[in-house]
């Protein structure tokens, strides 16, 4: 069964306190991995696709990985406005143009100034 | 902004009552996607329509059903409603794999 799970459920930083934010994932055949961020009461914002072991991507802060296994969400010098809730999920091949979207249930970061 | 907007933002039912919520998708955006979110949980997929026809759905009962329309609008509609369907309902859209969502719809269900 495809399956996420993502680690730890809830992370509290200092400003500035660098840390990383895992999603381990089982899939049958990986199209691709996908990092959201979530505000409260919120729909996801998108931040990052991966596709391949090796591939990373990076967007102000933030820095996502990939493995075989798993992925990490590397957060570097966090201020305040980075909390939020992280949510990793996968998308096989299912078919149809898309495919649905596996979820874990995601990181909760807390950032204090 | 991702251009994809739900109706309403909140909604309480009772139930058994039957409810529909919309959704717009970005113009171009053939796929459409309807997810469910309950308190504290990930997203889970509810099913998926391509260009107006369902081609994939998740482990949910027949009473959740969907149309997908020619001007990227959409609705999710869920009859006999318990308990247990309130959650934040999300709907998602793309052109490729990656899928952007709309805010969301809160359903209580008392």
């Amino acid at each position: 069964e495809d399956q996420v799970t993502q680690s730890p459920e809830a992370l509290r930083l200092q400003e500035g306190e660098s840390s990383s934010l895992n999603c381990s994932y089982t899939v049958s055949g990986l199209r691709g991995l996908f990092w959201y961020r979530q505000d409260p009461g919120k729909g996801p914002e998108f931040l990052f696709t991966l596709y391949s072991a090796g591939e990373e991507k990076e967007k102000e802060r933030l820095k996502a990985t990939l493995t075989k296994k798993e992925s990490f969400l590397h957060i570097t010098a966090p201020k305040p406005e980075d909390s939020a809730t992280y949510l990793c999920a996968v998308q096989g091949y299912y078919g149809g143009s898309q495919g649905n979207l596996i979820f874990g249930k995601g990181t909760k970061l807390s950032v204090k100034p | 902004e991702t251009g994809v907007t739900q109706s309403p933002t909140h909604l309480i039912k009772t139930r058994g009552q039957q409810v529909t919520l919309r959704c717009s998708s970005q113009s171009g955006h053939n796929t459409v996607s309807w997810y469910q979110q309950a308190l504290g949980q990930g997203p889970q997929f509810i099913f998926q329509y391509y260009r107006e026809e369902e081609n994939g759905r998740g482990n949910f009962p027949p009473r959740f059903s969907g149309l997908q329309f020619p001007n990227y609008s959409s609705e999710l509609n869920v009859n006999a409603l318990e308990l247990d369907d309130s959650a934040l309902y999300l709907c998602a859209s793309g052109e490729t794999d990656t899928q952007y969502f709309g805010p969301g719809t809160r359903l209580t269900v008392l």
